[in-house]
């Protein structure tokens, strides 16, 4: 079965950048998807189809994907964007959706 | 406005059933392809089952064999029958709305999601 590999946790000072990996094999020919959970809530859309934003989603949210890894970039991030964030792909030739472990997104 | 409300959670002992429900609002069920998700206390999400708009259902490794996804048009609900359930099955359920078209296959609604707590 397909497996999406985060790292745990991430930190960033607010105003900078923070960029979250998500990494799997060939993943540069998936579409990769990202949510946002924050504690006790439901996992919100924030990047579908790698770059896409749903409409809602701060310009300040965007994605990438390449090779072995897809990044969730967050730019001049804010307190409000502690939570975790959690990759996603479709295994097609499973008919299974796949998720990443999550990383923890700490804004110091 | 899309609306997924889950219902059903609760305790239940191991080897035990339960029946989860996910009443929408906003579309149509049946012309959707949908999903369950589950997360367990403390950990990721975990994706469970899928009914495509056509009927054909899908499962994960854990869960295949115990668990049935289904759906009511009429009631415009989505179900998942958790049967044999075990301590591992403990977690929130959410049910999702999936958006598909062709390599793209995602979640953009979410319910509030329904805890099952399988114990003794």
């Amino acid at each position: 079965s397909y497996v999406l590999t985060q790292p745990p946790s991430v930190s960033v000072a607010p105003g900078q950048t923070a960029r979250i990996t998500c990494g799997g094999n060939n993943i540069g020919s998936k579409s990769v998807h990202w949510y946002q959970q924050k504690p006790g809530q439901a996992p919100v859309l924030v990047v579908y189809d790698d770059s896409d934003r749903p409409s809602g989603i701060p310009e300040r949210f965007s994605g990438s994907n390449s090779g072995n890894t897809a990044t969730l970039t967050i730019s001049r991030v804010e307190a409000g964007d502690e939570a975790d964030y959690y990759c996603q792909v479709w295994d097609s030739s499973s008919d299974r959706g796949v998720f990443g472990g999550g990383t923890k997104l700490t804004v110091l | 406005e899309v609306q997924l409300v889950e219902s059903g959670g609760g305790l239940v002992q191991p080897g035990g059933s339960l029946r989860l429900s996910c009443a929408a609002s906003g579309f149509t069920v049946s012309s959707n392809y949908m999903s369950w998700v589950r997360q367990a206390p403390g950990k990721g999400l975990e994706w469970v089952s899928v009914i495509y708009s056509g009927g054909s259902t899908y499962y994960a490794d854990s869960v295949k064999g115990r668990f049935t996804i289904s759906r009511h048009n009429s009631k415009n609900t989505l179900y998942l029958q958790m049967n044999s359930l075990r301590a591992e099955d403990t977690a929130v359920y959410y049910c999702a709305r999936d958006i598909v078209s062709r390599e793209l296959h995602y979640f953009d609604y979410w319910g509030q999601g329904t805890l099952v707590t399988v114990s003794s």
